[in-house]
């Protein structure tokens, strides 16, 4: 079974600053498809970004980018420039290449501080 | 761009009652999910849908049943609600890809409170 593991359930960071989110997994798959997802407050929640485990290079969205360690099994947010409208549950989740269930961690709720 | 409508925002029900919760999708994915949504316990599997009229169990089943009549809808059914059930619900749908997953689309999930 795969799982997944955000070990901060809260986090606060100034707007303008840079903030990290952790996300570990656990898993026997060699292939596999990793996801950070954002959960404003009552909003629907909608990708962030997306890495391919086969793919060594780190994923980039603009302000959004991936640490993404196979080795470690840990797949870590980092968002630059922090805006309010990034206040949010941030959600890491895993696919196994052979499957059809997603596994989601616990969630992070960030806050962005004017 | 996708968009997964689900029926109700809020609803109120009663312990013992049967309720229905509705998703429906727009973008003919052939996946579909239920998740419930707890404080400290992340998106949790209840039901999904890989074809019409197919079903597999999630991580939590238990107390639930689901309906996929249709390839754009998925219902997900409580057969005898109770308080333990109070929750919110997400439904989402994704496009099939073994070894090109797509990336799951959510509604905007349903905040169901059991009296």
């Amino acid at each position: 079974a795969q799982t997944v593991t955000q070990s901060q359930p809260e986090m606060s960071v100034q707007e303008a600053e840079t903030v990290t989110l952790s996300c570990t997994y656990d898993t026997s798959e060699s292939n596999y498809y990793l996801f950070w997802y954002k959960q404003p407050p009552s909003r629907q929640m909608i990708l962030v970004i997306r890495q391919e485990a086969y793919k060594q290079q780190n994923a980039t969205e603009n302000r959004f980018s991936v640490n993404f360690q196979k080795a470690a099994k840990s797949f870590s947010l980092k968002i630059s420039d922090s805006q309010l409208g990034d206040t949010a549950m941030y959600f890491c989740a895993f696919i196994a290449n052979t499957g059809n269930q997603f596994y989601f961690g616990t969630g992070t709720s960030l806050t962005v501080i004017p | 761009d996708v968009k997964v409508t689900q029926s109700s925002r809020y609803l109120v029900k009663r312990t013992g009652e049967k309720v229905f919760l509705e998703c429906v999708q727009d973008m003919d994915h052939e996946n579909m999910f239920w998740y419930r949504q707890d404080p400290g316990l992340g998106l949790r599997l209840i039901y999904f849908s890989y074809d019409v009229k197919m079903k597999e169990k999630g991580d939590i089943p238990e107390g639930y049943s689901v309906s996929r009549e249709k390839k754009e809808r998925f219902s997900l059914i409580l057969e005898s609600a109770s308080t333990n059930q109070t929750s919110m619900y997400l439904c989402a749908s994704s496009k099939m890809g073994r070894g090109h997953h797509q990336p799951q689309h959510f509604g905007d999930g349903t905040r169901l409170s059991i009296l």
